[in-house]
């Protein structure tokens, strides 16, 4: 099991808000960053750091944390977003990095 | 403009090493870190590793620790991963993935990934 907890599925309303999760104890000290992968795709980065995004990501993700949670927010979802997503940090130990499970995000 | 790309698939034994390259153009070599991630079909991301191509310098997962070589060639900008004592568990897509300078711990840039097979 990964040190970076996520929800494996979570479905959301085109136009709709969705919040995707990632916990872990590393997470207190360290940023996540979070990954965007198609089927038969390379992941892409959609949110790293302080919320910063990557040139050519759209300004509905944006991300946040809290204590051990990260969050990557998604606000008015379009159906291109439907995707696994996964976040990214470092290990308890601080010595190593670790991907969270991954969610299957669903646009309804 | 900046890419990786890296060598094509591989169909292994079990026992036997692989050895996946992943060439880098459109930028300087030396001043990113590369890391490597695999896949097993159907699941998440792993992380495997990184290598400073400036140095040579690697750390690599405790779960491949004595099984994993990361290294590189600066002349050709390359690095190399090498699994050794493949398992049929070993069968996945492997990735490249370069370092981002500005926060790091974070990857702007992947290989298009290489499938690695291992079955008798």
């Amino acid at each position: 099991s990964s040190e970076l907890t996520q929800d494996p599925a979570v479905s959301v309303a085109l136009g709709q808000t969705v919040r995707i999760t990632c916990q872990g104890d590393s997470l207190r000290s360290y940023y996540a960053s979070w990954y965007q992968q198609k089927p038969g795709q390379a992941p892409v980065l959609v949110m790293f750091g302080k919320n910063k995004w990557p040139s050519g990501i759209p300004d509905r993700f944006s991300g946040s944390s809290s204590g051990n949670t990260a969050a990557l927010t998604i606000t008015g979802a379009q159906a291109e977003d439907e995707a696994d997503y996964y976040c990214h940090s470092r290990d308890s130990s601080g010595d190593h990095l670790v991907f969270g499970g991954g969610t299957k995000l669903t646009v309804l | 403009q900046v890419q990786l790309v890296q060598s094509g698939a591989e169909v292994k034994k079990p026992g036997a090493s692989v050895k996946v390259s992943c060439k880098a153009s459109g930028y300087t070599f030396i001043g990113y870190y590369m890391h490597w991630v695999r896949q097993a079909p159907g699941q998440g991301l792993e992380w495997m590793g990184w290598i400073n191509p400036n140095s040579g310098a690697t750390n690599y997962a405790q779960k491949f620790q004595g099984r994993v070589t990361m290294t590189r060639d600066t002349s050709i900008s390359t690095t190399y991963m090498e699994l050794s004592r493949l398992r049929s568990d070993d069968t996945a897509v492997y990735y490249c993935a370069r370092e981002e300078e500005e926060v790091g711990d974070t990857y702007d840039i992947w290989g298009q990934g290489t499938m690695v097979t291992v079955s008798s």
